[in-house]
C-alpha cells in the first residue's frame, strides 16, 4: 500500500491527452514539492517534473504537471507510442518525525497508448 | 556529464548480505545527496534511504532500520548500500539517485539486480 495514491493504469489513443493523478496528505504533498518519474521498460527512472511543475532540460512541453492542496496531476498531451511507460509521483513525507523525513512514492501508473 | 554507475548483478542466499556500489562522476560528489530506491518484480518504487556524502550522515526507511547501511568513500566518489539478513522479498532492482537539496532525484544509476534465492 503506497503512501501516495495513483490509478494503476490509464490509456488513450495516440495524439490524445491523458491525466495521471497523485493523491497524498498534508505530511507529504501538502507541504512538500512533488516530482514525477518515467520508467520505460527495462530502463532506470527518469525525472520528468520537479518542484511540482518544472521540466528538466530535454523534457518536451507535452509533459506538464500541477499541484493543488494534497493532490498533484501529470498531464501528457499529443500521446506517442514511445510514452508507454510507468509513471510515478514522489514527495518527501514528515509523518513519522519532523527530523526524520522519508521520500514516498505513488504506486505507479501504467500508461498504454492504444 | 553526470553519471552514476552501479556495480553488477548479485545472487545471494537467504540470510546473506549484499553490498551494492554507486560511483559518481561529472559533478562535485559532496554537493549532492544520494538516495537508494528499489523496485521488486511487478512492484513500484520503494525508497530505502539517503546519505549525505559530505559528512556521511544517513537516514533510512523505518522498515529497513537495522538491516541497511549506507556509506561513502569520498576518495573514489562512491556510495555503498549494504543490506543484510536477506530474504526473498529483497529480490529487486536497486537504484542510486542524486539529489541536490531534498526536492527531487535528477540522475539515476542504471540499476543493480539483486536476486535472493536458495
Amino acid at each position: 500500500q503506497s503512501v501516495l495514491t495513483q490509478p494503476p493504469s490509464v490509456s488513450a489513443a495516440p495524439g490524445q491527452k491523458v491525466t495521471i493523478s497523485c493523491s497524498g496528505s498534508n505530511s507529504n504533498i501538502g507541504n512538500n514539492y512533488v516530482s514525477w518519474y518515467q520508467l520505460l521498460p527495462g530502463t532506470a527512472p527518469k525525472l520528468l517534473i520537479y518542484d511540482n511543475n518544472k521540466r528538466p532540460s530535454g523534457i518536451p512541453d507535452r509533459f506538464s504537471a500541477s499541484k493543488s492542496g494534497t493532490s498533484a496531476t501529470l498531464d501528457i498531451t499529443g500521446l506517442q507510442t514511445g510514452d508507454e511507460a510507468d509513471y510515478y509521483c514522489a514527495a518527501w513525507d514528515s509523518s513519522l518525525s519532523a527530523t526524520s523525513a522519508t521520500v514516498v512514492f505513488g504506486g505507479g501508473t501504467n500508461l498504454t497508448v492504444l | 556529464q553526470v553519471q552514476l554507475v552501479q556495480s553488477g548483478a548479485e545472487v545471494k542466499k537467504p540470510g546473506a548480505s549484499v553490498k551494492v556500489s554507486c560511483k559518481a562522476s561529472g559533478y562535485t560528489f559532496t554537493n549532492y545527496y544520494i538516495h537508494w530506491v528499489r523496485q521488486a518484480p511487478g512492484q513500484g518504487l520503494d525508497w530505502m534511504g539517503i546519505i549525505n556524502p559530505s559528512g556521511g550522515r544517513t537516514s533510512y526507511a523505518q522498515k529497513l532500520q537495522g538491516r541497511v547501511t549506507m556509506t561513502r568513500d569520498t576518495s573514489t566518489s562512491t556510495v555503498y548500500m549494504e543490506l543484510s539478513s536477506l530474504i526473498s522479498e529483497d529480490t529487486a532492482v536497486y537504484y542510486c539517485a542524486r539529489d541536490l537539496d531534498g526536492r527531487y532525484l535528477d540522475y539515476w544509476g542504471q540499476g543493480t539486480l539483486v536476486t535472493v534465492s536458495s
